[in-house]
């Protein structure tokens, strides 16, 4: 079956410091591959999709960033974190279907 | 630009009840709708998808489709104390659309006993 990892859980940062979440997927190959953000009292939000290696999709304009140098990993960095980037980041994926399937989440607290 | 909406709640049955969750969505060329469940503090779970008019059972959990009226519903029969979570609606406006769900603000399930 199916599984997804993602990592760190949580993780509380200084504003302007650097930011990487970590995520993979097992027992599939060639997944579709999200970032979806929920901030306090808003929906979730899709920040980035990948089809395959390298290709990367952005849906709205902020300071992240996502790669997928692997398959089955995808990471979401930046270089220097904003108070608006708090909040909880959910790495998801999908076997070409549209049925999307969440991770575990981490909560980013800037400071 | 695409929406959903859903009552936020919180919505508050009795344990035993039927908790009714209403959703509605503005692009009339949505293909597929999912609800998930999600308790506090933790990520999304999937309950079920429909992608056709009518009603699809499993189990206690019941969604319903009205593409006409565009609005989708998740009704909990047996309700239980368990079932006390955020009930998140989401559309997919379907083709290549790669899983870019749209979610609503979500509605809050209150079961108590």
């Amino acid at each position: 079956s199916q599984t997804i990892h993602q990592w760190p859980a949580t993780l509380v940062q200084p504003v302007g410091s650097p930011l990487s979440l970590e995520c993979t997927v097992e027992g599939t190959s060639n997944p579709n591959l999200y970032w979806y953000r929920q901030a306090a009292g808003r929906g979730l939000q899709l920040l980035f999709y990948s089809v395959g290696i390298g290709q990367i999709s952005s849906e709205v304009p902020q300071n992240l960033s996502a790669s997928r140098p692997q398959d089955r990993q995808f990471i979401l960095s930046s270089k220097k974190l904003l108070l608006s980037d708090s909040g909880f980041y959910l790495c998801a994926w999908s076997d070409r279907g549209n049925t999307i399937y969440f991770g575990e989440g981490s909560w980013l607290t800037v400071v | 630009q695409k929406e959903v909406e859903q009552n936020s709640g919180p919505l508050s049955v009795p344990e035993g009840a039927i908790a009714s969750l209403n959703c509605t969505y503005s692009d009339r060329g949505s293909q597929s709708f999912f609800w998930y469940r999600q308790y506090s503090g933790k990520s999304p779970e999937l309950i079920m998808f429909i992608y056709s008019n009518g009603d699809k059972e499993d189990g206690r959990f019941t969604a319903q489709l009205n593409k006409a009226s565009q609005y989708v519903s998740l009704l909990i029969r047996d309700s239980q104390p368990s079932d006390s979570a955020t009930y998140l609606c989401a559309v997919d406006a379907g083709g290549t659309s790669y899983g870019k769900l749209t979610f609503g603000q979500g509605t809050i399930l209150t079961v108590h006993p």
